[in-house]
């Protein structure tokens, strides 16, 4: 089956613009996680979906991020007025039903460079 | 708050070599244990992990890990890696009733035929 996928693979932007990522998680999984990797460093946490409850956004660096996901499908990250510390992959993640022991299965990532 | 250590950045072996990568945490209580793994121009995906029962795990590819409590350590083995083993690895802890993952900032494994 199709796992995770995550568009568009490669980001290039200007400071200040606004970018947009998607996440396509598996069918299925009522959970949903979106982290960042900054080069040479573990997964930073960003926020987290969990079918219909509210989602966990104490990972968000700075109000210029937010993200939206529509039911238990399609999430998006937004990212505004873009600065250069935002270059970083952009990991998404999705998980059967979000438990402590669950397995995650992650997309290939969106590689953003701010320039 | 948590964290996670993995204090092999780079680690560079021969092929045969046995494999032991560190993973500590700092957290009190019951934990759950991962080890993901990412081959080279692949997604992160699970290795084995761990959450109640035998401390000793077993996982793909001939890789186990065992868990010490006492030790708040979860550190990754292979007794013979191949050239295939090269990819980056990471150890990630969750406490229970806690959903969100922390991640070690990974391992690079190198291994030279």
């Amino acid at each position: 089956g199709a796992g995770v996928s995550q568009s568009p693979s490669n980001k290039v932007t200007e400071k200040g613009k606004d970018v947009e990522l998607r996440c396509d998680p598996i069918s299925g999984h009522t959970a949903l996680y979106w982290y960042r990797q900054r080069l040479g460093q573990g997964l930073e946490f960003l926020i987290y979906f969990q079918g219909n409850s509210a989602p966990d956004k104490s990972g968000l660096p700075s109000d210029r991020f937010s993200a939206e996901r529509t039911g238990e499908s399609v999430s998006t990250l937004t990212i505004q007025r873009t600065q250069q510390e935002d270059s970083a992959v952009y990991l998404c993640a999705s998980s059967l039903d979000g438990g402590g022991t669950d397995t995650q299965y992650f997309g290939p990532g969106t590689r953003l460079t701010v320039l | 708050a948590q964290s996670v250590s993995q204090h092999n950045h780079h680690v560079i072996l021969s092929e045969a070599a046995s494999l032991e990568l560190g993973c500590n945490y700092s957290y009190g209580g019951t934990v759950n244990l991962f080890w993901y793994v990412q081959y080279p121009g692949q997604h992160l995906q699970l290795l084995l992990k761990y959450f109640s029962g035998d401390p000793l795990v077993k996982g793909i590819k001939g890789f186990e890990a065992e868990f010490i409590k006492s030790k708040f350590s979860f550190n990754l083995r292979k007794p013979s890696v191949q050239w295939s083993d090269t990819a980056e690895y990471f150890c990630a802890v969750n406490a229970p009733r806690s959903y969100i993952p922390t991640f070690g900032r990974g391992t690079s494994l190198i291994v030279h035929p």
